[in-house]
């Protein structure tokens, strides 16, 4: 079966808090993993791709087969992290397969 | 390049009408997505159009339908309206090839249900 399962639908940290938003996959073969986000008002985008292994707006996040996950994290949170994150695997059916989302609160 | 686009943003509806949902993808990208959004639920996967074809549709009755055009911009319908409709609507357009997570989606048409 193919999975995504973000067990956390809400997260709250204060400003300057590491933050980890959890995310595991089930999936045969090899992955494909993204991060979107949802800010207020905004439509969603795109945070991030295993496959490009870059850091975007301070967030990374590492693709761990063995544990099947792909947790988003940041060390540092600030304000204008607050939004809804969405993790996604590229299904082997022409579509992404989406966890629940996280909602992601920083507290001031 | 503009950015994905969809018509009408707000939209209200009763009961057992019929509504038809507009999305132009960014130029170029021939691969179109269709999402409903709802706090419960999620994001929940609709169909995906490429070249005019429906490749991919998920579990949704047979009224939620959708077509693309030769011009990749795609429609989708929902006929006989119900309450549990009421959702917002997400069209995604990506690649210029095959099927690509990398996703850019527009910013909704907001279906409400009376």
């Amino acid at each position: 079966a193919q999975r995504v399962t973000q067990p956390e639908k809400l997260l709250s940290v204060f400003k300057g808090a590491p933050v980890e938003l959890k995310c595991n996959y089930s999936y045969s073969g090899s992955p494909e993993l993204f991060w979107y986000v949802q800010y207020s008002r905004q439509r969603l985008q795109l945070l991030l791709r295993h496959i490009s292994r870059e850091s975007i707006k301070g967030f990374t996040a590492d693709l761990n087969k063995g544990e099947t996950s792909f947790h988003l994290k940041k060390p540092f949170a600030q304000e204008e992290d607050s939004a809804m994150y969405y993790c996604a695997l590229r299904g082997s059916n022409y579509q992404l397969i989406w966890g629940a989302g996280t909602k992601l609160i920083i507290k001031p | 390049k503009a950015g994905v686009t969809q018509t009408p943003r707000y939209l209200i509806k009763t009961r057992g009408q019929q509504v038809t949902l507009s999305c132009s993808p960014i130029s170029g990208h021939r691969s179109v997505s269709w999402y409903q959004q709802t706090p419960g639920q999620g994001l929940q996967f609709l169909f995906e159009y490429f070249s005019e074809t429906q490749r991919n549709k998920g579990n949704f009755p047979g009224r939620f339908s959708g077509r693309q055009f030769s011009n990749s911009r795609s429609e989708m319908n929902v006929s006989t309206l119900e309450l549990g409709d009421s959702a917002l609507y997400l069209c995604a357009s990506s690649g210029t090839g095959t099927f690509s997570g990398e996703q850019y989606f527009g910013p909704g048409t907001r279906l409400t249900v009376t």
